[in-house]
């Protein structure tokens, strides 16, 4: 069975400074991993993915994560906070080689962002 | 439209009543899933269609969840004789295919049972 655990529900940086939240996942096959932003009464937003190939990915808006697979990580970062930062970051796994692709999330960590 | 469209965006019901949450993927996605939203569960994966198949259906909570897609499109979720712990927002999701396409989502139906 595949999951995803999020460190901490919450996080607090300040405007300019770097975000990290991380992201352990568990799956006895290659991974297929996410991280989705959720922003107050909308839906998720597909910040980057990693399927295979390159380990460092690139994402909008500034995001990148890097796939460690001997850590069984996958760590979201930033270089520098800005205010629209602030949301709710979701981390995904799903079934390298599933047929259905659906997603097992982690629990959420919510990005707070002090000026 | 140019996104994933679910309505109503809110509903409250009375326990007991069926209530019906509607979704229209974005055109030519042939995968369409429904996940649900609580406080309690965080996001939860509920079914999986290809077309207007259903190969995966494990994450109905109960025989009281049902959902059907038609044309290859519109996907409902019927939720029969609800119960307060039904509250959740209901999302949906389109993707080009299964796998590892990116799955676009909608902005939900927040359901408040009373």
């Amino acid at each position: 069975a595949q999951s995803v655990t999020q460190l901490g529900s919450h996080v607090s940086v300040s405007e300019g400074a770097l975000v990290l939240l991380r992201c352990n996942y568990s799956s006895s096959v290659p991974p297929y991993l996410f991280w989705y932003v959720q922003y107050p009464n909308q839906g998720l937003q597909l910040l980057l993915k990693y399927t295979t190939g390159a380990t460092l990915v690139k994402g909008i808006n500034g995001f990148e994560a890097e796939f460690k697979k001997s850590e069984t990580s996958f760590h979201l970062t930033k270089p520098s906070a800005h205010m629209s930062d602030a949301a709710e970051y979701f981390c995904a796994v799903s079934h390298g080689s599933s047929n259905t692709g659906k997603l097992i999330f982690g629990q959420g960590t919510t990005l707070q962002v002090k000026p | 439209g140019a996104g994933v469209s679910q309505s109503p965006s809110n509903k409250v019901t009375e326990k007991g009543k069926d209530v019906e949450l509607r979704c229209d993927p974005i055109s030519g996605h042939t995968a369409l899933y429904w996940y649900r939203q609580s406080l309690g569960q965080g996001l939860e994966f509920l079914i999986y269609f290809q077309g207007n198949s259903a190969p995966d259906k494990s994450g109905l909570p109960s025989d009281r969840f049902s959902a059907e897609r038609t044309g290859g499109s519109v996907s409902t979720l019927t939720i029969q004789r609800t119960q307060q712990e039904d509250s959740a927002v209901y999302l949906c999701a389109s993707s080009l295919e299964q796998g590892n396409q990116p799955q676009h989502f909608g902005d939900g139906t927040r359901l408040s049972i009373l």
